[in-house]
């Protein structure tokens, strides 16, 4: 398997523009989460999906910021307006949806906003 | 509320010598505990878990955490520490209702030759 696909590695927009990262996760498995992390604040949940539906957003930090799951294997988190302090690592993780799974994640997005 | 403690932002140690990264959580009921390590510029890679079972649990590249109930801790262990062992790593717990992982704030660990 080649593991929890995320696209682009790196980013670098402008404040205001908008942004799209993209997750492919593991064939099979059925909760995908999104991490960010940064020196400030180490490693945060974003949202977290289980059967393509969100089941806990409460780490969004704000209206800007939205996920979606259109089917079992993509995800999309989109930034709209960016702002400099979203600048990040973004994360994607997948697992089989047991508590005592393990969660696979991807290489990272690089997020820089200027 | 679940939560996971990884009170040493670094731990240094000559390679050769034994390392311990500590761990500790608090959860409700029973809980399921992770150790990933993050290397430079990469994502997350899991080391092991603890279920359920034998309180010492063998990984990869030949770590091994103990999980002691009494003092809720799950620390990571590895007889004999090699350079490449340098990196930063995380604590992770979950509870059996299957919520999401909460992670510590990561330990940086830096093996000196």
């Amino acid at each position: 398997d080649a593991g929890v696909i995320q696209s682009p590695r790196h980013e670098v927009t402008e404040m205001g523009q908008e942004v799209t990262l993209r997750c492919k996760p593991i064939s099979g498995h059925n909760s995908l989460f999104w991490y960010r992390q940064t020196m400030m604040r180490g490693l945060e949940l974003l949202i977290y999906f289980n059967n393509n539906v969100p089941i806990d957003d409460s780490g969004m930090p704000e209206d800007r910021f939205s996920a979606k799951m259109p089917n079992a294997s993509f995800s999309t988190l989109k930034i709209q307006p960016s702002e400099p302090r979203d600048s990040a690592v973004y994360f994607c993780a997948s697992s089989s949806g047991l508590a005592s799974d393990t969660q696979y994640f991807g290489p990272g997005t690089r997020l820089t906003v200027l | 509320a679940q939560s996971v403690a990884q009170p040493e932002d670094q731990v240094k140690v000559a390679e050769g010598n034994p390392l311990t990264v500590k761990c500790t959580y608090s959860v409700s009921g029973n809980p399921y505990l992770f150790w990933y390590v993050q290397y430079p510029n990469r994502g997350l890679q899991f080391l092991l878990k603890y279920i359920t079972g034998d309180n010492l649990v063998k990984g990869s590249y030949g770590f091994e955490a103990e999980f002691n109930k009494s003092q809720t801790s799950f620390h990571l262990k590895k007889p004999s520490a090699l350079v490449s062992d340098s990196a930063l790593y995380f604590c992770a717990v979950r509870d059996q209702a299957g919520t999401a992982l909460i992670f510590g704030k990561g330990t940086t660990l830096s093996v000196s030759s």
